[in-house]
C-alpha cells in the first residue's frame, strides 16, 4: 500500500536558518509528489509538486524540493526561514494518476525562533 | 476565481444530531475531494467526484456519511447521526486535472458534544 513517512513530526529552527523536512515515501512506480503548507485553523496551501523530469523542484515562497528516486524520498528546503514559514508542513503522494486521491503524510510542525 | 468556499467554518452539534456541510469548489474545476483531518494528523480520503459522478469512496465514510455533487458544481457532505468521533476539520478541494494539483478550502471545523 502507498504511505508516506515524515520523520520529523516537530522541528524548531532560528529565523534565518537554513530548513530541510524530510518526506519518504513508498510506492512502486515515481508517483506524483506534493508539499502543502497549513497555518493554524486554515486549509492547505500547495508549495510545490514533482512529476516528471528535472528532480529539483521550485515552488512558492523560496521553498525548493528534491526527488530521490533510489531513497523514495522528497524532501522540502529552504536556505533562510522566516518566521512567517511558522505552520505545519504536509507531504502527500498520489501515486493513482486517475483520481487525484492524495495520501498525507502525517505533518511536521515547524516553529521558527527569533 | 474565488477560491474553494466551505460553509459553515465552524459546526458544534450534540451527539446524534444530522450535519451538513457544504463545499463551492473553483468553477472550472471539474474534480471535487472531501478529506477528513484529525488534530495532529494529515488529511485522510473521504470521496471523490468526477463532475457529478462520485467514483470513489474511503472505507473510513461509513453508511452514516453521504456525499453529493447534485450538478456537478457545489457538494454537500451529510453525516446522520453524529458521534464523538466525527469530531474532525473537514477539507474540500478541486482540481482540474491531477497534474495541477488541489485547490483547498479553509474546512469545516465539526464538534460534537
Amino acid at each position: 500500500a502507498q504511505s508516506v513517512t515524515q520523520p520529523d513530526i516537530h522541528i524548531t529552527v532560528s529565523e534565518g536558518a537554513s530548513l530541510e523536512l524530510r518526506c519518504n515515501y513508498s510506492y512502486g512506480a515515481t508517483p506524483y509528489l506534493f508539499w502543502y503548507v497549513q497555518s493554524p485553523g486554515q486549509g492547505l496551501q500547495l508549495l510545490l509538486k514533482y512529476f516528471s523530469g528535472d528532480t529539483l523542484v521550485q515552488g512558492i515562497k523560496g521553498f525548493e524540493a528534491e526527488f530521490k528516486r533510489s531513497q523514495s524520498s522528497f524532501n522540502l528546503r529552504k536556505p533562510s526561514v522566516h518566521w512567517s514559514d511558522a505552520a505545519e508542513y504536509f507531504c502527500a503522494v498520489d501515486g493513482s494518476s486517475n483520481t487525484g486521491k492524495l495520501i498525507f503524510g502525517q505533518g511536521t510542525t515547524l516553529q521558527v525562533k527569533p | 476565481d474565488t477560491g474553494v468556499s466551505q460553509n459553515p467554518r465552524h459546526k458544534i452539534t450534540k451527539r446524534g444530531q444530522n450535519v451538513t456541510f457544504r463545499c463551492d469548489p473553483i468553477s472550472e474545476h471539474n474534480r471535487l475531494y472531501w478529506y477528513r483531518q484529525t488534530l495532529g494528523q494529515g488529511p485522510e480520503f473521504l470521496t471523490y467526484f468526477q463532475n457529478e459522478a462520485q467514483l470513489e469512496k474511503s472505507r473510513l465514510l461509513s453508511d452514516r456519511f453521504s456525499a453529493e455533487r447534485p450538478k456537478g458544481s457545489f457538494s454537500t457532505l451529510e453525516i446522520q447521526r453524529t458521534e464523538q468521533g466525527d469530531s474532525a476539520m473537514y477539507l474540500c478541494a478541486s482540481s482540474f486535472r491531477t497534474a495541477a494539483g488541489y485547490t483547498f478550502g479553509s474546512g469545516t471545523r465539526l464538534t460534537v458534544v
